[in-house]
């Protein structure tokens, strides 16, 4: 069974750095494509990142150059680092597998693990 | 960048009753590149379409999709009270490029 869990979330002030991590189990992440993708309180979803089993990176422009996307392949866990964190991050972050044979669309989800940027 | 709406805003239907809710493309997507999601109160989205028509594992044939080019259509028919959710659709694009409608809340009477 096919299995993301997200730890990481928490209280952080404007400007600090958070790392989520997403474990998996039920496949190997080093097959896979694994994307972020996040829901500020009360709105709809929004795309954050995706690597691919390769190792490429891509990045929505409103993270580009703050977050990094990785994974730790040993571990099979995906990790979000994310740095000079703004309001406007504050937000559950989700986990979400993408197929590798189709790389349109996420077909398994975490639970999610909530970001508060707060001072 | 491909902004995609949904519409109805919201829809409020009775059991029984068939839901048909729209998402229409800023440009045109491909129809293997766009899926369906359902999002209940307090839990993480869930997969119910692919490639625009294909539903994914686990979902019931109440759920169809259809539509291509830059109008699509989730439908499901004979509602439930289980199928009381925030609906979403999402497009892959170039980039590569992930966005996500602003989602179509469906109340169950």
């Amino acid at each position: 069974e096919v299995q993301l869990v997200e730890t990481g979330g928490g209280l952080i002030q404007p400007g600090g750095s958070l790392r989520l991590s997403c474990a998996a189990s039920g496949f190997s992440v080093s097959s896979n494509y694994l994307s972020w993708v996040r829901q500020a309180p009360g709105t709809g979803l929004e795309w954050v990142s995706v690597i691919y089993s390769g190792g490429s990176a891509y990045y929505a422009d409103s993270v580009r150059g703050r977050f990094t996307i990785s994974r730790d392949d040993s571990k099979n866990t995906l990790y979000l680092q994310m740095n000079s964190l703004r309001a406007d991050d504050a937000a559950v972050y989700y986990c979400a597998r993408v197929p590798s044979t189709n790389p349109g669309y996420f077909d398994s989800w975490g639970q999610g693990t909530l970001v508060t940027v707060s001072s | 960048e491909i902004v995609l709406t949904q519409s109805p805003g919201t829809l409020s239907l009775s059991p029984g009753e068939r839901a048909t809710l729209s998402c229409r493309a800023s440009q045109s997507v491909s129809s293997s590149y766009l899926a369906w999601y359902q999002q209940k109160r307090g839990q993480a989205p869930r997969l119910l379409i692919f490639g625009a028509s294909s539903r994914a594992t686990g979902i019931p044939d109440r759920f169809s999709g259809s539509g291509s080019g830059t109008d699509f259509t989730l439908t499901i028919s004979r509602l439930e009270p289980e199928d009381s959710a925030v609906y979403y659709c999402q497009q892959y694009g170039n980039s590569p490029r992930y966005s996500f409608g602003q989602g179509t809340k469906l109340e169950i009477k």
